[in-house]
């Protein structure tokens, strides 16, 4: 079966670079979610999106972004990176409520490293 | 706000013992709970979804229990093995929102 599709899965910038990752979320699954987990710590959620709008936001710092595309696709922008933002970035795809979706299904993670 | 926090935060037993690691919550108010397994440096496993109605959830091994009234899910490994170790972390899903999740307890199974 198909899963959450992320890329790069790595990814190496310096500070105040920019980056984007890239979310593929499960055929059909209009819903997808970024998360953000540092270095020993639990994943933390950053937004989320239905059908291309943002639904949730969570600790997401100003200096991300993020969109949902209309093949419902997501990409996290991340601008004027520190090295605090080094972590793994998982994306996570589910149906909507509506839908009658209940779990949310992760994908690998880009592992982002700021030096 | 949900809070999640898992006991204990760290276990190392040897193979073949039964063990139980423990996830509470602060809001009863859930829509479901899933049990997820972390090796080091990679993404996420699903175990186990139990939904707010239901009462436990099993998978070969693996049984995780919810008791939405006092907040709390256990998940269950039987006959533990040296490939169970990793770190496991429960998430609490309330409705209409994102998944919170527990530091995770860190489990070492010795051969």
């Amino acid at each position: 079966a198909a899963g959450v599709i992320q890329s790069p899965r790595h990814l190496i910038k310096e500070k105040r670079e920019t980056a984007t990752l890239k979310c593929y979320p499960i055929p059909r699954h209009d819903t997808v979610y970024w998360y953000q987990q540092g270095p020993g710590q639990d994943p933390q959620f950053l937004i989320s999106f239905y059908e291309k709008m943002q639904s949730d936001k969570g600790s997401i710092p100003d200096r991300f972004s993020a969109q949902q595309f209309s093949d419902y696709h997501s990409e996290l922008n991340m601008s004027s990176l520190e090295l605090g933002d080094s972590a793994l970035y998982f994306c996570a795809s589910s149906l909507s409520f509506l839908a009658g979706g209940n779990e949310q299904y992760f994908g690998p993670g880009t592992r982002l490293t700021v030096t | 706000k949900q809070e999640v926090t898992q006991i204990p935060a760290a276990l190392s037993v040897p193979e073949g013992e039964n063990l139980v690691l423990n996830c509470s919550f602060t809001d009863s108010a859930i829509y479901n709970l899933q049990w997820f397994r972390q090796d080091p440096g990679k993404g996420l496993t699903s175990l186990l979804l139990i939904q707010s109605s239901q009462r436990e959830q099993t998978s070969g091994r693996l049984n995780a229990s919810l008791d939405k009234s006092s907040g709390r899910s256990t998940l269950y490994i039987a006959a533990s093995q040296p490939g169970d170790s990793a770190t496991y972390l429960c998430a609490v899903r309330n409705y209409g929102q994102n998944f919170v999740f527990g530091p995770g307890t860190r489990l070492s199974v010795l051969p």
